[in-house]
């Protein structure tokens, strides 16, 4: 089974930053470069939200139009992690933020198929 | 944007009776080209991460019990559970991945009655 952790969720101010990590491991059939991967954030009393998605080499990258040119995502295959660069932070992007694996290979948009357990930003003065 | 729309909002239902979950986009997310609607069924419960239960509108996740189906094409989907056991309390979550932005449907919360 496949296994995400996400970490570097903290408490930060308006306009700070943070980097979030997502360590993968599991990928026994296929490797962790044949799959697209995603962030999803839930932020309180509101539903789920795509933030940004990667190809499997990299190469792609995508964003939703609230995070577009604050946040960055990226990935090293030989390290089996993902990453998120968040920048500018604002109070509305305190979220837990959620890793997840393209359940269809290396498509965007596609299904999600595993979940990490989530890390959460807190962006306050 | 693809617009998610799910109802009721909240669903409380008797152990062992049907609940059914519907969900609404505001456009098709049927392709012709390979017969196959691109949405997905997500449960999720306190203090965990969303766990896929159904994609393609109708296929089920590997380890998903079989009272969770999944029904539906075009623009009109619905996700049912046969018989609802304690363990499904959870909200739940439609997700069109027909067209990116990928967007997800405000979550439904079923309870038990």
């Amino acid at each position: 089974d496949v296994h995400l952790l996400e970490s570097g969720g903290r408490l930060v101010q308006p306009g700070g930053s943070l980097r979030l990590s997502c360590v993968a491991s599991g990928f026994t059939r296929f490797p962790f470069s044949d799959f697209a991967m995603a962030w999803v954030r839930l932020r309180p009393g509101r539903g789920l939200e795509w933030v940004s998605t990667i190809s499997g080499s990299g190469a792609r990258t995508y964003y939703a139009d609230p995070v577009k040119g604050r946040f960055t995502i990226s990935r090293d295959n030989f390290k089996s992690t993902l990453y998120l660069q968040l920048d500018s932070l604002r109070a509305e992007d305190s979220a837990v933020y959620y890793c997840a694996k393209d359940g269809h290979g290396d498509f965007e948009p596609s299904y999600l198929d595993s979940w990490g357990r989530g890390t959460l930003v807190a962006v306050s003065s | 944007d693809i617009v998610m729309t799910q109802s009721p909002d909240s669903l409380a239902v008797s152990l062992g009776e049907r609940a059914t979950i519907n969900c609404k986009s505001s456009q098709s997310l049927f392709y012709s080209s390979n017969n196959n609607n691109y949405l997905a069924w997500y449960q999720q419960k306190p203090g965990q991460p969303p766990k896929l239960l159904i994609y393609w509108a109708s296929t089920r996740e590997s380890g998903v019990p079989d009272r969770f189906s999944g029904s539906g094409s075009g623009t009109d989907f619905s996700l049912t559970i046969s018989s609802l056991q304690a363990e499904d309390v959870a909200l739940y979550y439609c997700q069109q991945y027909f067209r990116s932005p990928t967007t997800f449907g405000q979550g439904t919360r079923v309870e038990v009655k």
